[in-house]
């Protein structure tokens, strides 16, 4: 397997511009987290979904931060408008859920690398 | 959530054990005690989990106490490649929300050649 697979790696883009992040899970896996990784907040989980419908989006920061999963392959991560702050390292990861016993273990993308001007 | 506390940052040398601990005082009876790493540049990896007795896979050993107040991530020969930050988690194993995994610090191992 390919693994979690997000594009693109680095995003350089100026203020008030839309930024879309995009993520592949791996094949079968049922479960899709998006995360946040700064210097100053460590990594944070955004939003997560199960079976492509989102379950969990308290880490979402603001409403310029959204997330649709339209089919159980592919994932966006948009921010409209994107400011300087929202600089950092995106994460997607997917795990499957085989019952509470699991670990659920999850299995993290490469990452994009987003700078805002 | 349980809170976990780590040290933060350990140094080894190569080719010898490393044990890294972590405290979780506070866990419940339905949490169980996840380690993820995060190699310089990469997303973070999974590594092994428990919930009362030690455990064994082909990277380390988690030994966990009697108490399951304290673990202890043992890797038995730390390689350059082991540099990175480790990462102790607690999660609720009960349905319905156990499916996250809230990040701390972690510890940042250094390896020495």
């Amino acid at each position: 397997d390919a693994g979690v697979i997000q594009s693109p790696r680095h995003e350089v883009t100026e203020m008030g511009q839309e930024v879309t992040l995009r993520c592949k899970p791996i094949s079968g896996h049922d479960y899709l987290f998006w995360y946040r990784q700064t210097m100053m907040r460590g990594l944070e989980l955004l939003i997560y979904f199960n079976n492509n419908v989102p379950i969990d989006d308290s880490g979402m920061p603001e409403d310029r931060f959204s997330a649709k999963m339209p089919n159980a392959s592919f994932s966006t991560l948009k921010i409209q408008p994107s400011e300087p702050r929202d600089s950092a390292v995106y994460f997607c990861a997917s795990s499957l859920s085989t019952g509470v016993s699991s670990g659920y273990e999850q299995y993290f993308g490469p990452g994009t690398r987003l700078t805002v001007t | 959530d349980a809170k976990t506390t780590q040290p933060n940052s350990m140094e080894s040398n190569e080719e010898e054990p490393v044990h890294l601990p972590c405290n979780h005082s506070t866990i419940s009876g339905t949490d169980y005690i996840h380690w993820y790493r995060q190699l310089p540049s990469q997303g973070p990896e999974y590594v092994i989990h428990g919930l009362t007795s030690n455990v064994n896979n082909r990277m380390a050993s988690l030994a966990i106490a009697e108490d399951r107040k304290s673990s202890t991530l043992i890797l038995h020969r730390a390689t350059l490649r082991d540099a990175a930050v480790y990462y102790c988690i607690l999660r609720d194993r009960r349905q319905g929300g156990s499916e996250k995994l809230v990040f701390g610090k972690g510890t940042k191992l250094t390896v020495n050649p």
